[in-house]
C-alpha cells in the first residue's frame, strides 16, 4: 500500500489567503521528502524539498514543515494566486540512496478571485 | 536544453495491441524512471533505471517492459495492451546530485485501450 498521503482532497482558498497542505507518511525511517505541483494536462514540477534532518525549509512563497514525530509534512503557500491552482504532491524517497520516489495521491487546490 | 520529451502525446489502442512509448532526455541524467496516474491518483512507479544497461521494477511493472541503451533514452514497451493500461504515463529523469532527488518530467502521453 501506500506509505505516503495526503490529508484532504481539495482545498478552496481565496486569492491573498495563505494556503496549507498536509501529507502525512508511515515510514519512519524516510529521510527525504519532497512537494511537486501539477497543472491540468502537464507533468509535475518541483517545488521545494527537504530533508529530515531539517524541521523547516523556505522558497518563494512557499514553505516545507516537517514533525518527524508525528509524521507529517506540510506545504505552507503564502498570498495564494490564482496561478497557484493546481494539484500538489508530496513525495518521499524510497530509499536514502534516493533511487526513487513515492507519490501520494494529491490535494487539489483551487484559488478564487 | 529540450528537457525530457515523451512521445507520443496520444494514442488510441485496440485490446492486445503493442505499442512502444519513447522518452529522452538531453540533460545527461543517469537516473531515468516512467509512472502511471490515473485519473484523481498520484504518479505510481512502473520501472526505473540509474544508468545505461541497468532497470530495475518500481510498484506497477506488470504488462510492460523497458530497456536503457544509452544514458538518453528509456522507451516503455507495452506488450499486449489491455483496458486496465488506460492511464496517463509520464517520464522522468534526475541527476547524480545527492543533495536533491528532483526528477524532471516530460509532458506526458495519454494512452487509451479499448
Amino acid at each position: 500500500g501506500e506509505s505516503v498521503g495526503l490529508h484532504l482532497p481539495t482545498l478552496s482558498v481565496q486569492e491573498g489567503d495563505n494556503s496549507i497542505i498536509n501529507c502525512a507518511y508511515s515510514n519512519s525511517a524516510s529521510d527525504y521528502f519532497i512537494w511537486y505541483k501539477q497543472e491540468s494536462g502537464k507533468g509535475p514540477q518541483f517545488i521545494i524539498d527537504i530533508r529530515s534532518n531539517m524541521d523547516k525549509r523556505q522558497g518563494q512563497r512557499v514553505t516545507v514543515l516537517l514533525n518527524k514525530t508525528v509524521k507529517h509534512l506540510s506545504l505552507q503557500i503564502a498570498a495564494t494566486q490564482p496561478g497557484d491552482s493546481a494539484v500538489y504532491f508530496c513525495a518521499e524517497s524510497l530509499n536514502q540512496a534516493g533511487t526513487a520516489l513515492i507519490f501520494g495521491k494529491g490535494t487539489t487546490l483551487s484559488v478564487s478571485s | 536544453n529540450a528537457g525530457v520529451t515523451q512521445t507520443p502525446k496520444f494514442r488510441i489502442l485496440k485490446i492486445g495491441q503493442s505499442m512502444t512509448l519513447q522518452c529522452t532526455q538531453d540533460m545527461n541524467h543517469n537516473y531515468m524512471y516512467w509512472y502511471r496516474q490515473d485519473p484523481g491518483m498520484g504518479l505510481k512507479l512502473i520501472y526505473y533505471s540509474v544508468g545505461a544497461g541497468i532497470t530495475d521494477k518500481g510498484e506497477v511493472p506488470n504488462g510492460y517492459n523497458v530497456s536503457r541503451s544509452t544514458t538518453e533514452d528509456f522507451p516503455l514497451r507495452l506488450e499486449l495492451a489491455a483496458p486496465s493500461q488506460t492511464s496517463v504515463y509520464f517520464c522522468a529523469s534526475r541527476g547524480r546530485d545527492f543533495s536533491s532527488y528532483e526528477q524532471y518530467f516530460g509532458p506526458g502521453t495519454r494512452l487509451t485501450v479499448t
